[in-house]
């Protein structure tokens, strides 16, 4: 299948600094890449949708200058957590979409937390 | 909005018994798909249904899609440790694109 990498992996943080969390597409060019947040035990929170070349639409109560989203090309896209704050430690996890059968290609996750 | 709701959230097991979780939208889909998730892992793929009434397998895996195409369901049979993570369903929104995902059931076995 398809491969989607992201990286850091971890990452631990001071309060107020800024964090940059990358989603490559490997073997395939996703047009469209999501992002999610993901508490313990919980599901899958979509945050926003990253489309390439344009702005990305985020989802309700999902603060725009917050979690800034760029999808400069067709293999990659960045999610900034920005002046980063303790509730904002989470899992969080991105995934392309296959254009052929619209299955989701998760990225390995990156768990953030800030201290 | 569109919901998608799984039952049960947890479900503990003895390895060799079988397992199954439900899957249910709000809303009619066009299609469902199935992710598993280890713990500390991301999710992966595991299946796609599309048509109505649909059944598919996959080893010890059988996927159902209902006839009015708003439930699903993965029953596992004869569990092994290997089948322990959370399973997710996931159903298109009715933004293009987008896909809502269940609470999840995670399945624990023990040996």
């Amino acid at each position: 299948g398809a491969v989607v990498s992201q990286h850091p992996s971890r990452v631990i943080c001071k309060s107020g600094t800024s964090v940059k969390i990358e989603c490559r597409s490997l073997d395939f060019q996703a047009t469209t890449m999501f992002w999610y947040r993901q508490f313990p035990k919980k599901s899958l929170m979509l945050m926003a949708t990253s489309n390439e070349g344009s702005k990305a639409t985020y989802e309700q109560g999902v603060e725009k200058d917050k979690f800034l989203i760029n999808h400069a090309s067709l293999t990659l896209s960045t999610l900034t957590v920005t002046s980063a704050h303790p509730e904002d430690s989470s899992f969080y996890i991105c995934s392309g979409q296959g254009a052929d059968t619209g299955e989701l290609f998760f990225g390995e996750g990156s768990r953030l937390t800030v201290l | 909005g569109q919901q998608v709701m799984q039952i049960p959230q947890y479900q503990h097991v003895q390895e060799g018994e079988d397992f199954t979780t439900y899957c249910n939208s709000s809303t009619t889909l066009s299609n469902i798909q199935w992710y598993k998730q280890r713990p500390g892992g991301h999710p992966v793929f595991l299946i796609q249904l599309v048509k109505s009434g649909e059944v598919k397998k996959q080893k010890r895996l059988t996927f159902q899609f209902g006839e009015a195409k708003k439930n699903s369901s993965l029953h596992i049979t004869a569990t092994q440790t290997t089948d322990v993570g959370t399973y997710f369903c996931a159903g298109p929104n009715t933004n293009a694109g987008k896909s809502t995902f269940g609470d999840g059931t995670t399945l624990t076995v023990k040996p």
